[in-house]
């Protein structure tokens, strides 16, 4: 299996722009997790869904941020308008089959908002 | 909310040495989880251990959890420069994973 897939693995916009991350988690899994990490704040449950449906999106910062899950291999995290204090390396991690526990993360999208 | 601790923060030391890193939780672990991150990665699980006082081995490294399951640590022995990453615990509850702040480790060959 591929594993956890994201892209771009690194994006650099200026404050104001839309950004859209994107991911593909292991086929089968049944759950998708949103994460962003940042030396002074570190790994941050932004969203997850389970089968497509969000289920808890309390870690989202605020309105700016969205998550859909059009289908079971597919993820989008868009950020609308970006800010510079958005910049951070954002994960995708998917979770399923018999290994209920284990999170399998993806490489991460580093983000740079000027 | 589940509030985990790790300690310490930063850590270097010479290739061969011994460490030892700590995770305490401010309530009890439904599972609790080591993770390693390297530079540029994401987190790659370790171990999960369950049961308190359990101790499980994954070649040079040893890891405790706590007999009230609300803290555990993670032993190297004979570190090499390949452990060199973030070591992260976690609750391992797919519906609440929390993860620590990790312990930075750096070791020098």
């Amino acid at each position: 299996d591929a594993g956890v897939i994201q892209s771009p693995r690194h994006e650099v916009t200026e404050m104001g722009q839309e950004v859209t991350l994107r991911c593909k988690p292991i086929s089968g899994h049944d759950y998708l997790f949103w994460y962003r990490q940042t030396m002074m704040r570190g790994l941050e449950l932004l969203i997850y869904f389970n089968n497509n449906v969000p289920i808890d999106d309390s870690g989202m910062p605020e309105d700016r941020f969205s998550a859909k899950m059009p289908n079971a291999s597919f993820s989008t995290l868009k950020i609308q308008p970006s800010e510079p204090r958005d910049s951070a390396v954002y994960f995708c991690a998917s979770v399923g089959g018999t290994g209920k526990e284990t999170q399998y993360f993806g490489p991460g999208t580093r983000l740079l908002v000027l | 909310t589940q509030l985990l601790e790790q300690s310490p923060q930063f850590l270097s030391i010479q290739e061969g040495e011994n460490l030892t890193v700590y995770c305490n939780s401010s309530s009890v672990f439904s599972s609790l989880q080591w993770y390693r991150q390297e530079p540029g990665e994401g987190p790659v699980l370790l171990v999960t251990v369950v049961t308190g006082g359990e101790v499980k081995k994954l070649k040079r490294l040893t890891f405790q959890f706590g007999d009230a399951r609300k803290d555990s640590s993670l032993h190297i022995t004979a570190a090499q420069p390949g452990d060199t990453g973030l070591y992260l615990c976690a609750d391992g509850r797919v519906q609440n994973f929390v993860f620590g702040p990790g312990t930075r480790l750096s070791v020098l060959p």
